[in-house]
């Protein structure tokens, strides 16, 4: 199926640790994003990559690093996880800036 | 700078019934795009409608259209013969196509009533 993909669906985990987000899209667009959704459901954008470059970043912690290996993936590594990181991350990927994005079906992480 | 405000944060309608869900957006580019998204209960974030700031004709999805007045700066989802499917989160946002930062606002909780 031709879809924006990531892994894992939920990640619980402690405080303190370094955990990663995958996401893979496989139609082709050149621009992926990743978006953080609160309690409040506030959906914020954290970082934008087009073809492997990037573009946005967002204020968003150094421990937050996004990487991508080719314009099909863009991975986001968080370290040192904080009780507040919990949160709804979603990727997104678009055929061009400023296109409507498609999204993923999003990663509910829990720090404990 | 880009902003997006949705003023009802939760709305009841009946069954079959139109809705219109409001959303106004303030932006200093002149070359935009406004966009519609639903969220059902499930979590997932499902595009729904997509309007540019130089279309001259409002843009209709199915049962969606968007009610597009530029000098008010509005961009109305209208949703016609609503269905219980449709109960959600929806969300408006705007894209300048200058930064091509995609800016939500707070949504607009849908409860359709049978």
């Amino acid at each position: 199926d031709t879809a924006v993909s990531q892994t894992p669906k939920y990640l619980v985990t402690q405080m303190g640790n370094d955990k990663s987000i995958k996401c893979e899209q496989n139609l082709g667009h050149d621009t992926m994003y990743w978006y953080k959704q609160d309690s409040k459901k506030f959906l914020k954008i954290m970082f934008s990559y087009n073809n492997k470059e990037l573009i946005i970043n967002e204020t968003v912690p150094n421990r937050f690093s996004p990487k991508s290996p080719d314009k099909a993936h863009l991975n986001l590594h968080i370290n040192s996880l904080e009780l507040g990181d919990s949160a709804v991350y979603f990727c997104a990927s678009s055929q061009d800036r400023g296109m409507p994005e498609l999204f993923g079906q999003g990663t509910r992480l829990t720090v404990v | 700078a880009q902003k997006i405000t949705q003023t009802q944060p939760g709305m009841f309608v009946q069954e079959k019934e139109a809705v219109t869900l409001d959303c106004t957006y303030d932006t200093s580019d002149p070359s935009y795009g406004l966009f519609w998204y639903k969220q059902p209960s499930s979590g997932e974030m499902i595009f729904l409608i997509y309007q540019g700031s130089y279309d001259q004709q409002n843009a209709t999805e199915g049962r969606y259209s968007l009610n597009f007045q530029k000098a008010r700066k509005s961009a109305n989802l209208v949703i016609s013969a609503s269905q219980l499917g449709d109960s959600a989160m929806y969300f408006c946002a705007v894209s300048n196509f200058g930064n091509e930062k995609l800016t939500f606002g707070t949504g607009t909780r849908l409860t359709i009533i049978p």
